[in-house]
């Protein structure tokens, strides 16, 4: 069974400019997120998509932050403008279902730095 | 609001002993799921085990077992026979009923001494 893929790996952009990432969960998993984890902390979780709706965005940055699942397959993260305090791994995770017990499977991450 | 607190920065401990990662948790639920999550420095985050509230028995999964003081709210984890490859960062996490989000705690640091 292939695992969580994400893209690119490594990102350097300079502040002020954009950056989109990439992540294909686990087929037919449903649940879909998004994780953010400066380094020395837990992650933070961003936004969570069951199927191609969103069912929790609390903690995204809307004014620089959006991310979309428009298939219910695959997603993109998107940072526009990017800011300094953005450096951090993105991880994408996946799960069969919105569920407490539901295991969720992580992608290797995209380590972003914020010039 | 639920909080999980790795009081543990760093550990270390040498090839083959014993090692516990302890963890408290803060929550007004009854019903919830505990976990610990394993991520090695090519940072895919892996599951290593996991606990339901419900259930008094620990969990076990190989040499990994877990300390679950309901009570207490404490929830450790101890790595038995500890190996290289267990080097890694470790990370509890708690998911109530109310909320499917996973709280995270800060992680511990864990160091496999040859």
């Amino acid at each position: 069974e292939a695992g969580v893929a994400q893209s690119p790996r490594y990102k350097i952009i300079e502040k002020r400019q954009s950056v989109a990432f990439w992540c294909n969960p686990i087929s037919g998993h449903a649940t879909l997120y998004w994780y953010q984890q400066i380094l020395g902390q837990g992650p933070k979780l961003l936004i969570q998509f069951q199927n191609n709706g969103v069912v929790d965005d609390s903690q995204l940055p809307k004014d620089r932050f959006s991310a979309e699942r428009l298939k219910g397959v695959d997603s993109t993260l998107k940072i526009q403008p990017a800011k300094l305090e953005d450096s951090a791994v993105y991880l994408c995770a996946s799960s069969l279902e919105v569920s407490s017990y539901n295991e969720q499977f992580f992608g290797p991450g995209t380590r972003l730095t914020v010039l | 609001a639920q909080t999980v607190t790795q009081s543990q920065p760093e550990m270390s401990v040498q090839e083959a002993e014993t090692v516990t990662l302890s963890c408290t948790y803060d929550t007004s639920e009854s019903d919830y799921y505990l976990f610990w999550y394993k991520q090695p420095p090519s940072r895919q985050m892996i599951l290593v085990i996991r606990q339901e509230a419900y259930k008094q028995q620990n969990a076990t999964e190989n040499r990994f077992s877990v300390n679950f003081q309901k009570a207490a709210k404490s929830f450790s984890l101890k790595i038995s026979d500890s190996q290289l490859g267990d080097a890694a960062m470790y990370f509890c996490a708690y998911r109530g009923h109310s909320n499917y989000q996973l709280i995270w705690g800060a992680g511990t640091k864990l160091i496999i001494k040859p």
